[in-house]
């Protein structure tokens, strides 16, 4: 099925480890996204990729680094985990950055807990 | 600094119920604002709305825009058990990025 695909779907780490988020989308978008909720705040932006090769900081950026591998590849890096980073993590995709809202596709999510 | 507020936060009614969800935001440059269902998963789409005054409906829930007044509310009529869920607002601005508000926490009792 067409969509955006996270890997994996749960994960605990020690502080201290380090592991990537992959997501991959199938539908040529453009954009792409990661998001991290956390109970009662809501999705909040972490970095995003208007298109291949160029990558933004968004609201909560620290801890974390991205790659924008080609089209369809987005991955979220966390260097050194921390207990804060404890959260469930969203990867989308959007056809294009300027439109927005139109076309947003979630991932399924990843839950990641940091001990 | 670009907000989106939604109340209330939580939410407890009975099956057949109505409920009124709120969203109010402060954005530059405003281009949509969207309605989202989250259960178990990934938020799904519900509406999005560019207009203001008219309302979008889907079966028993519908929703409206007031671009002047700076906010949307979604409706539920004659609610069920499986509309228990958090909805999300967002509102996107002309960077493209969509800022969600907290949510609202919506418990349907048998």
């Amino acid at each position: 099925n067409a969509g955006v695909t996270q890997t994996p779907k749960f994960q605990v780490l020690k502080t201290g480890q380090s592991m990537t988020l992959q997501c991959a989308q199938d539908m040529n978008h453009n954009s792409m996204y990661w998001y991290r909720q956390d109970p009662g705040m809501g999705l909040r932006l972490i970095y995003y990729s208007a298109s291949e090769g160029t990558t933004d900081k968004g609201e909560v950026p620290n801890g974390y680094n991205v790659s924008r591998l080609n089209k369809r590849e987005f991955s979220l890096r966390l260097e050194s985990a921390a207990p804060s980073q404890t959260s469930v993590y969203f990867c989308a995709s959007t056809p294009t950055r300027g439109r927005s809202g139109y076309g947003y596709t979630f991932g399924s999510g990843t839950r990641l807990t940091v001990v | 600094e670009d907000k989106v507020v939604q109340s209330p936060l939580s939410l407890v009614v009975h099956e057949g119920d109505t409920v009124t969800l709120n969203c109010s935001y402060e954005v530059t440059n405003f281009r949509s604002l969207l309605w989202y269902k989250q259960e178990k998963k990934a938020p799904t789409f519900l509406f999005m709305l560019t207009s203001s005054g008219i309302e979008k409906k889907s079966g028993r829930l519908s929703s409206i825009l007031d671009k002047k007044e700076l906010f949307s509310i979604l409706n539920i009529t004659a609610t069920q058990t499986g509309d228990s869920a958090i909805y999300l607002c967002a509102v996107g601005g002309s960077q493209g990025n969509l800022i969600f508000g907290k949510g609202t926490k919506l418990s349907v009792k048998p």
